[in-house]
């Protein structure tokens, strides 16, 4: 039981690249959701799906697109990347009423 | 602004020294509170998980306290040890307990344990 799963964990880009960060976890959790961790900041929360086949913008959506692959699996894109981009990344998957939430280890965003 | 403020930002403690970190909110209307264990390089851990009913929840040596009337709450290390060095994050749910969680996050307070 791995728990959620994250890769990269590390990457460093030139802006305009675009990539895709993965994000997989075995525990059958319905939801998951997409971080974004910046120095003297609290987590920020990008996008979010509460179940298979759904997806929904949080906080911080621009920029960032996901997709609901299944329900293990929850990718989050950049298209273009932008220095304003560079953070950790967390994802993270949830059950139960109290939504208590499980996160992945995260991956280390540079965007030169 | 930011509507879960802790204090200190961070703190330096002996080993085998007690420790408190704060937490105020102004999240509303309040569903839980959650406190995270987040070691450097490595995704938050939750310690404890504290319902509007519920002022004083332990796990272990970390025990943590909910003022509701005030907004505040707090986490209270006992006896501390090295690997308690981390960030410690204070999560505040809005919402209906049943909703998906509207989570507000703390900037974290950073703890360094000292030999």
């Amino acid at each position: 039981n791995a728990g959620v799963t994250q890769t990269p964990k590390f990457q460093v880009l030139k802006t305009g690249q675009s990539m895709t960060l993965q994000c997989a976890q075995d525990m059958n959790h319905n939801s998951m959701y997409w971080y974004r961790q910046d120095p003297g900041m609290g987590l920020r929360l990008i996008y979010y799906s509460a179940s298979e086949g759904t997806t929904d913008k949080g906080e911080v959506p621009n920029g960032y697109n996901v997709s609901r692959l299944n329900k293990r699996e929850f990718s989050l894109r950049l298209e273009s990347a932008a220095p304003s981009q560079t953070s950790v990344y967390f994802c993270a998957s949830s059950v139960g009423q109290r939504n208590e939430q499980f996160f992945g280890p995260g991956t280390r965003l540079t965007v030169l | 602004k930011n509507q879960v403020e802790q204090s200190p930002q961070s703190l330096i403690i002996l080993e085998g020294k007690n420790c408190t970190l704060q937490c105020n909110y102004t999240v509303s209307p309040f569903s839980n509170l959650r406190w995270y264990k987040q070691d450097t390089g490595r995704g938050p851990v939750s310690l404890t998980i504290m319902t509007f009913s519920e002022n004083t929840k332990s796990n272990g040596r970390y025990t943590a306290t909910l003022d509701a009337d005030t907004k505040q709450s707090s986490l209270h290390i006992t006896a501390s040890q090295l690997s308690d060095s981390a960030s410690y994050i204070c999560v505040v749910s809005a919402g209906k307990a049943d909703s998906w969680g509207k989570l507000q996050f703390g900037a974290g307070t950073q703890v360094v344990v000292t030999p």
